[in-house]
């Protein structure tokens, strides 16, 4: 069954600490994206990579890194500098990237919390 | 330039009415405008999309208006029942690498 894979689905983080959020996809799909969630604000994008090894800065991108190493994964750090992480995190795929008139497919998010 | 712009924020509608959701955009160059579906505590799927090529779109209960001199388009959710309860997202793609979403709107579908 193809589709995206996102890690933990609930993650609690420490003040002044760094955590990463997983999303591997077996669609084969070039292009990934990360979104924020939160309330009435609909989604804003993070970052994006369309290809392996490249990426580019979303709206929102203060306070995260990505990588791109392998075509499957696109790992998202939520780093200490990210003043309210609290959010619903929602990862994404779309089958060629620089063509935003595509389909976009969506794993089931990880809710990141702060203790 | 590249807002799409969603209204209601949220709706109530009672069993087996009509649910219509607006959205409104900006950019001229867009001509992709998908429809996602997203229930509590998953990922929004895509349900419907419609090209600029042609004024509606219908898939079972669900139908795309497209009005391209407005720049605005519509989901129609036609005998609505309590299982289309959800969040709705419109957005608007193409002449740009970023699908650009609008603010979502909750619907509540009573029996």
């Amino acid at each position: 069954d193809g589709g995206i894979t996102q890690s933990p689905k609930y993650l609690f983080r420490k003040e002044g600490q760094n955590v990463t959020l997983s999303c591997e996809q077996n669609l084969n799909h070039d292009a990934m994206y990360w979104y924020r969630q939160d309330p009435g604000q609909g989604l804003r994008l993070i970052y994006y990579s369309q290809i392996v090894n490249d990426f580019q800065k979303g709206d929102i991108a203060e306070g995260y890194s990505v990588s791109r190493e392998k075509k499957e994964s696109f790992p998202l750090t939520v780093t200490s500098a990210q003043k309210n992480p609290t959010a619903f995190y929602l990862c994404a795929s779309s089958y060629t990237g620089g063509y935003s008139n595509q389909p976009q497919h969506f794993g089931d998010g990880t809710r990141l919390s702060i203790l | 330039q590249q807002q799409v712009k969603q209204s209601p924020q949220s709706l109530i509608v009672q069993k087996g009415g009509i649910s219509i959701i607006n959205c409104a955009y900006e950019n001229t160059a867009f001509d992709y405008f998908p429809w996602y579906q997203q229930f509590p505590g998953k990922g929004p799927a895509l349900l419907i999309a419609i090209r600029p090529d042609v004024s509606e779109k219908k898939e079972g209960r669900f139908t795309i208006s497209f009005n391209k001199s407005a720049k605005q388009f519509s989901l129609h959710i036609m005998d609505s029942q309590p299982g289309d309860s959800a969040t709705y997202f419109c957005a608007g793609g193409g002449g740009t690498d970023k699908l650009i979403f609008g603010t979502g709107t909750r619907l509540q579908v009573f029996p």
